[in-house]
């Protein structure tokens, strides 16, 4: 089956605390993406990739990073979380940046105390 | 700058009952338009997509959208809702060289039975 998954799902941590979204899909997609989801902001770009090793910054990429060394994963890091990365995280997929038709994750509920 | 507005944030109809979720976009050209929705706890499925051609589009799960150029809306239809349509619906227009979607803020459907 054709799908993008992430893990965790949930994740509580503390201020401070390094951690890693995962982000993996399995279509040969070239372009992979991360947007987070905030209640009556919508979903915003944090970064993007249009292929292995090109990896760019999107609306709001500050306190994050991310790496593309295999096509198919694109894992998300906050190196040192803060209260306001509390979110609802997805990473998406498409065939290229032409594409624009993206195919979402099930999304990570991010807490940070 | 792209951007999209959902004048409705959130909007309830009695099962059966035709619905319309509004969508306006500010785009330079004729963009790509996508319509998404978001069940409680998943991720985003794409419902229906308008690159170009026929501006009424079909969709999944009975959804149509039609396309007018001249009000630079891409409005989304039902005829008759069921309870299981009961979810949040996004509207996005293409983001661009760097192949993102924005979104707009979303408009959240209940169903009355």
């Amino acid at each position: 089956e054709a799908q993008v998954t992430q893990n965790p799902r949930y994740l509580i941590t503390v201020t401070g605390k390094k951690l890693t979204v995962t982000c993996s899909q399995n279509m040969n997609h070239e372009y992979m993406s991360w947007y987070r989801q905030d209640p009556g902001l919508g979903l915003r770009q944090i970064y993007y990739s249009m292929n292995v090793e090109v990896t760019d910054k999107g609306d709001v990429p500050e306190g994050y990073k991310v790496s593309r060394k295999e096509k198919r994963n694109f894992p998300l890091i906050l190196e040192s979380p803060s209260p306001n990365q509390t979110s609802l995280y997805f990473c998406a997929s498409s065939l290229g940046t032409d594409s624009y038709e993206q195919y979402f994750g099930p999304g990570t509920r991010l807490t940070v105390t | 700058a792209q951007s999209v507005t959902q004048p409705d944030i959130h909007i309830t109809v009695s099962e059966g009952a035709s619905l319309e979720l509004r969508c306006n976009y500010s785009y330079g050209a004729t963009p790509y338009l996508f319509w998404y929705v978001q069940s409680p706890g998943q991720g985003l499925q794409l419902l229906l997509k308008y690159f170009s051609g026929d501006t009424l589009v079909q969709g999944i799960k009975g959804f149509e959208a039609e396309f007018k150029r001249s009000q630079s809306s891409f409005n989304l239809r039902k005829p008759s809702v069921h309870w299981s349509d009961a979810a949040e619906y996004f509207c996005a227009v293409e983001g661009g060289s760097q192949g993102n979607l924005i979104f707009g803020k979303g408009t959240k459907l209940s169903v009355k039975p």
